[in-house]
Formats: C-alpha cells, structure tokens, sequence
C-alpha cells in the first residue's frame, strides 16, 4: 500500500466498551508511526510516537502496537469514555523532521 | 511553555482575495510544518521548513500558495486569489527538528478559512 489507511471509518460505542482501532502504512522507508487525538475545535494532541517492530505503549487506558515488517499498528482504549469521543490519526514518516502522511481517521462516538 | 499558536482562528475571505495565516512554533523548535484538511480529506502535508535549508514544497496544490519563515521562528502561509477549493482548516505543527527520537510534531489549533 502507499498510503496509510485506517478501519473503521467511524465507531459508536457506549461507555465501558473497550474497542481498537487499525492503521495500516507502508512498510518500506519507515521511520515512525504516529497517533494523534483530534477534539473539534482543539489542536491534534499527540498520543504515541512509535519506532521500533513490536513496540508497545501504553497512556491510561489507552495503548497501541506496532508490526512495521507487515505495516500496520493497533490502538486499543480499555473501558471507553464519553471524553474518549474524538478522531483518532494515525500518521507515518520516513526520516526524522519529515512530513507526516495521515490516514483519514477514526471517528470515536462513545454515549453513556 | 506557550504551544504551537495559530492566527486567525477563522477567516472568511471572498473568491479572488488573498489571505495570510500565521503560525508562532514552540520557542527552541527548528522545524515547521503547514498541513490542511479539507472536507471530507485526510490532513495533507503542504510545506516544511528545517533551520536554514530550502523549504520542502512538494505538498504546495498550486502556485498561489507560498510560505515563509522569518528568522527561523514565525511563519506566514499566503493563499493569492482564493478558490472556493481552499476552503480548509490549515494547521501548523512544529517539532524539535533533525537528530530527535520520533522527532514528535505539536499542532496549533488551526485557522478554518472559508472562501465565499
């Protein structure tokens, strides 16, 4: 694949739910595999930034893996909240200071 | 410290004027990036600059789009007579530059024009 693709496109789940979400990127020249949370209105706040072939990371009740032989990374959120509701980006890039490519995000809708 | 910074937040200009978007880095960042999302799109990259070298414009959609960094800190995005396709939330993310783990990217709020 040459570009990053993301599944689903959107998410409606209700409180407690745990879920994840997939990103997929091309697995040659890769440098590191980016998550961001995107709030309407807000600035994209980063959630990990992930380099090596298994890593994993965890923040609170949120954590993703990283496969960058078969490019792709999971980000899973354990007991969903409805601050949780946001667009979650994955983003890639080939060397350091370079330009980040998206996928077109995940869309989290968590109701009580 | 202060984060990346974005002015104006909203902008509605008219088809055929043209705009300046500002973007104020995090102090001590050397690289800048300028990236929009237009509706429906994923966020795509338009131009990067790093410390003193020429600017990266491969992500520029036309020639009336241009950037610069004064001083190596502040940048203007300027849009010459706008489209009703440039209709976007443009977004400025800074990072520490070259030689950086992850070299993570912060985002500014971004500035949602609209063109009339």
């Amino acid at each position: 694949i040459l570009n990053v693709e993301q599944s689903p496109q959107s998410l409606h789940v209700q409180e407690g739910d745990s879920t994840n979400f997939t990103c997929s990127f091309p697995s040659s020249n890769f440098y590191a595999l980016h998550w961001y949370r995107w709030e309407t209105a807000k600035s994209p706040e980063a959630l990990f930034v992930m380099t090596l072939n298994g890593d994993e990371k965890k923040k609170g009740r949120i954590s993703a893996t990283l496969n960058t032989k078969e490019g792709y990374s999971y980000l899973y959120i354990k007991g969903s909240q409805p601050e949780d509701s946001a667009t979650y980006l994955c983003a890639f890039n080939t060397g350091t200071a370079s330009k980040l490519t998206f996928g077109t995000g995940t869309r989290l809708q968590v109701t009580l | 410290g202060a984060g990346v910074s974005q002015s104006p937040s909203n902008k509605v200009t008219e088809k055929g004027k043209d705009v300046e978007l500002r973007c104020d880095p995090i102090s001590g960042h050397t690289a800048l990036y300028w990236y929009r999302q237009s509706l429906g799109q994923g966020l795509e990259f338009l131009i990067y600059f790093q410390g003193n070298s020429a600017p990266d414009k491969s992500g520029l959609p036309s020639d009336r789009f241009s950037a610069e960094r004064t001083g190596g800190s502040v940048s203007t995005l300027t849009i010459q007579r706008t489209q009703q396709e440039d209709s976007a939330v443009y977004l400025c993310a800074s990072s520490l530059g070259p030689g950086t783990p992850g070299d993570e990217q912060f985002f500014g709020p971004g500035t949602r024009l609209t063109v009339l």
